[in-house]
């Protein structure tokens, strides 16, 4: 049971550039959301699902995408970086009503 | 690590002392409440939870206090020892575990 996984652990992207941060988990839970964490500041929802093919933004969703296809996996698409996307990102993952559990993150660096 | 707040109230105990982290949230809707700790480097973990139906709560060696007239959170360690040293948030929702809003968080410091 490895919990909620996360890759990659770093990355640096150039202006424009687009990718894809992966998050899978294997605790069969049905909400899965992304955070962005900045110096000095705490988590932000940038977009949550609460089940497969149902997915929906939270307060800073712009520059991304995400999808859910199936339970396990919930990805987190940047269209075209951007430097204010410099960040450390967090997957995580919670059976409905009860804690959540988070990631070891994905620290971007973009240029 | 350097990516969790660069500039965030420290709080600076003895190892021994108890120690008391306190939290202001804005949202007089919000009627459930989480504190979690991070770790350089790491993910936060979860550490406790309060309801607004509720004014205190205690796991092992943590305790939660809520006063929703003021709108004020608190998480009381007892006993704090080198390993809680890391940044801890609090974090509210409207409804349990829905679009959490995070607080900035405070660094505590635990003194050998």
């Amino acid at each position: 049971n490895a919990g909620v996984t996360q890759t990659p652990k770093f990355q640096v992207l150039k202006t424009g550039q687009s990718m894809t941060l992966q998050c899978a988990q294997d605790m069969n839970h049905e909400y899965m959301s992304w955070y962005r964490q900045d110096p000095g500041m705490g988590l932000r929802l940038i977009h949550y699902s609460v089940g497969a093919g149902i997915t929906d933004q939270g307060e800073v969703p712009n520059g991304y995408n995400v999808s859910r296809s199936t339970t396990e996996d919930f990805p987190l698409r940047l269209l075209s970086a951007a430097p204010s996307q410099t960040s450390v990102y967090f997957c995580a993952t919670r059976k409905w009503g009860n804690e959540q559990f988070f990631g070891p993150g994905t620290r971007l660096t973009v240029l | 690590g350097e990516s969790v707040g660069l500039h965030l109230p420290t709080l600076s105990v003895q190892e021994g002392d108890n120690s008391i982290i306190n939290c202001a949230y804005s949202n007089s809707a919000s009627d459930y409440f989480i504190w979690y700790k991070q770790e350089s480097g790491k993910g936060p973990q979860f550490i406790i939870d309060i309801r607004s139906n509720m004014d205190k709560r205690q796991g092992q060696r943590v305790t939660v206090l809520l006063n929703k007239t003021v709108k004020h959170l608190s998480l009381q360690i007892a006993a704090t020892q080198p390993g809680d040293s890391a940044v801890y948030f609090c974090a509210e929702s409207q409804g349990a575990g829905n679009m959490l809003t995070f607080g900035g968080g405070t660094r505590l410091m635990v003194k050998p």
